[in-house]
């Protein structure tokens, strides 16, 4: 089975700063690569779907980019609305699987 | 307007079964595949299990194989998880989702979640 490594864990930055989080893929997962938004007591958000596509309505500082095993999601300049825990998500025919997420709190 | 309703949570002892029911409304039901996603208190997201649209593809995480069964019912725009042998390490929130595809891909909607807690 695929499993999906995300890092940091967790991440302190300050508003306005440029925030990445990698996911890494054990084996080849092309572009089958998604990224969620959740923020405390709510259900997940889609941002981005295919590595790179923004989800209708997702501000432009959300960003994906990576192919085979390495992929990476970018807030280009960090607002006070981005604290939530971020996950991705790599699909095949029979399964979903997250990653273990990524906690972005303000400096 | 998508919502997506889950009911049937509760708390059951270890070893017994539930099961959990989802209506759907506000889009094409038998358009789209569907998920269970759980989430235990102050823990990461888990992929429970998916359908595709017309029902010829299931999948199952590892960890309820062989105990958990999907199902759909497109007539009555409602997606079920049957749930056996259940052990504590399934206590969690319950989320049904749908998917943008019709075959497993990624999720765009999702209920408010059916809190399931196994103890005895």
């Amino acid at each position: 089975d695929i499993q999906m490594t995300q890092s940091p864990s967790s991440l302190s930055a300050s508003v306005g700063d440029r925030v990445t989080i990698t996911c890494q893929a054990s084996q080849d997962i092309r572009e089958l690569l998604n990224w969620y938004q959740q923020k405390p007591g709510k259900a997940p958000k889609l941002l981005i779907y295919d590595v790179s596509n923004l989800e209708s309505g997702v501000p432009s500082r959300f960003s994906g980019s990576g192919s085979g095993t390495d992929f990476s999601f970018t807030i280009s300049s960090l607002q006070p609305e981005d604290i939530a825990t971020y996950f991705c998500q790599h699909y095949d025919n029979l399964r979903l699987t997250f990653g273990g997420g990524t906690k972005v709190e303000i400096k | 307007e998508v919502q997506l309703v889950e009911s049937g949570g509760g708390l059951v002892q270890p070893g017994r079964s539930l099961r959990l029911s989802c209506v759907a409304s506000g889009f094409t039901f038998d358009d789209y595949a569907m998920h269970w996603v759980r989430q235990a208190p102050g823990r990461g997201l888990e992929w429970v299990s998916g359908i595709s649209w017309h029902s010829g593809t299931m999948g199952y995480a590892d960890s309820v194989k062989g105990r958990f069964t999907i199902s759909r019912d497109n007539a009555k725009n409602s997606l079920y998880l049957q749930m056996n042998s259940l052990r504590s390490e399934d206590t969690a929130f319950y989320f049904c989702a749908k998917d943008f595809r019709d075959r497993l891909a990624g999720i765009d909607y999702w209920g408010q979640g059916s809190l399931v807690t196994v103890s005895s």
